[in-house]
């Protein structure tokens, strides 16, 4: 059963035309993360939500905005996209901090 | 910030034999480790973790070991499968900390 599910998992965008991300978890984690991963590299963090608490990550553009309008969900706006943030999009939760994080399968964003 | 590195960018095993993948880290604070599976376009995979008042955890096929002293994890697969390709990424947090730090992450090619 799907635990962290992200959607949708392919999505293409125009140069500067704004682009939301979405993700949801059936398994009622306090923390929801978003991680940029570009290829053969590690994800990096953008920002964390503790509940209704936001941390954004000192050098997360911003260009990239989150929303987290209750527990389940979580999402990830992009304001202007530009060639760089092509990436795929990963989408985590965990019960608490210092414990598992969980991944979904991420979203692979293109910028045309 | 924190340095998570692996000693080996790319592995390469027979089909049948153990594998080990390395990660060094650089904060004698971590206090919680987690190795991570990413096959290609999917997320991150949980595969097993160790606290820092451990040294040894063992799962199914993976072994995870930690020495404090020289600030080393290491991942050992018994009897690799082709399945077992992907890009294996240690991560670590600090106990203190709201984020792990992920490390750069080694490609592990088994060969039938």
């Amino acid at each position: 059963d799907a635990m962290v599910i992200q959607n949708p998992r392919y999505q293409v965008t125009q140069f500067g035309k704004p682009v939301t991300l979405s993700c949801s978890q059936t398994l009622n984690h306090n923390v929801m993360y978003w991680y940029q991963q570009k290829s053969s590299q590690a994800p990096k963090l953008l920002f964390h939500y503790y509940d209704k608490d936001f941390n954004n990550e000192a050098d997360t553009p911003d260009n990239f905005q989150s929303r987290r309008p209750n527990t389940s969900f979580c999402f990830l706006d992009i304001r202007s996209p530009g060639l760089g943030d092509a990436a795929m999009y990963l989408c985590a939760t965990s019960r608490d901090f210092v414990e598992t994080q969980y991944f979904g399968p991420g979203t692979r964003l293109l910028v045309l | 910030g924190e340095s998570v590195g692996l000693h080996l960018p790319t592995l390469s095993v027979q089909e049948g034999d153990n594998s080990i993948i390395n990660c060094a880290y650089s904060n004698s604070a971590s206090d919680y480790f987690i190795w991570y599976k990413q096959e290609s376009g999917k997320g991150p995979q949980f595969i097993i973790d160790i606290r820092s008042n451990m040294d040894k955890r063992q799962g199914q096929r993976v072994t995870v070991l930690l020495n404090k002293t020289v600030k080393h994890l290491s991942l050992q697969i018994a009897a690799t499968q082709p399945g077992d390709s992907a890009v294996y990424f240690c991560a670590e947090t600090p106990g203190d900390g709201n984020q792990f730090y992920f490390g750069t992450g080694t490609s592990l090619t088994v060969i039938p």
